[in-house]
């Protein structure tokens, strides 16, 4: 079976330093991966996905996660945070044997003036 | 473009009392369409999913149903509702298969439950 692990469950960043989101999946095979952001109270909106391509992701708003088989790892990563990134993030593989997506159990960040 | 409505925003209901949740989406066919829940400070739970009118998978057996009369809607139901039914509901959509694609949500109901 498919799951991802969501090292942090809060991040907090002051804003203009890097941001780190730390995500380690397990799959019986190669896998796709899926970043999501939530922002209070609003649906889920897609900031990257890797699905066996370049193993260096890049996505909407400045981030970027890399694909690193050998450490199982799917790390979201922005140089410099801005307000507007505080939010919920979702790291998510998908789960062919039954066709549907699992979802880690999320991270905070915070991000501070 | 594709759009994806949910409705109500929000909803404050009496335990006992029935429910109704309702989405639709815009712009595509014969999608995939699913109902989460999002409990306060968990992941999302994945209801149930749809691939077709009238083919519904439950994932998790409890108090809620859901149904899809049309091609573009699915509705989220109980015949009464618990103080766990509370929580934050989002549809989404997709098409084709979860591998390459990505699923697109709607902006969720908040349902308190009292």
């Amino acid at each position: 079976a498919q799951s991802v692990t969501q090292l942090d469950s809060h991040v907090s960043v002051s804003e203009g330093t890097p941001v780190l989101l730390r995500c380690n999946y397990s799959s019986s095979y190669s896998p796709s991966l899926f970043w999501y952001v939530q922002h209070p109270n609003k649906g889920l909106q897609l900031l990257l996905k890797y699905t066996s391509a370049a193993t260096l992701v890049k996505g909407i708003n400045g981030f970027e996660a890399e694909f690193k088989k050998s450490e199982t790892s799917f790390h979201l990563t922005k140089p410099s945070a801005h307000m507007s990134d505080a939010a919920e993030y979702f790291c998510v593989v998908s789960d062919l044997d039954t066709d549907k997506l699992i979802f880690g159990t999320g991270t905070r960040l915070q991000v501070f003036p | 473009s594709q759009t994806i409505h949910q409705w109500p925003a929000t909803l404050v209901q009496p335990v006992g009392s029935p429910l109704s949740l309702e989405c639709t989406v815009e712009g595509t066919s014969n999608p995939n369409l699913y109902w989460y829940r999002q409990a306060a400070g968990r992941g999302l739970q994945l209801l149930f999913y749809s691939v077709g009118i009238g083919q519904i998978s439950s994932e998790v057996p409890q108090n809620l149903s859901a149904s899809r009369p049309q091609d573009r809607q699915f509705i989220l139901s109980s015949k009464k509702l618990l103080l766990s039914d509370s929580g934050f509901y989002l549809c989404a959509w997709s098409v084709g298969r979860v591998l390459n694609n990505e699923q697109f949500f709607g902006p969720g109901t908040r349902l308190t439950v009292l």
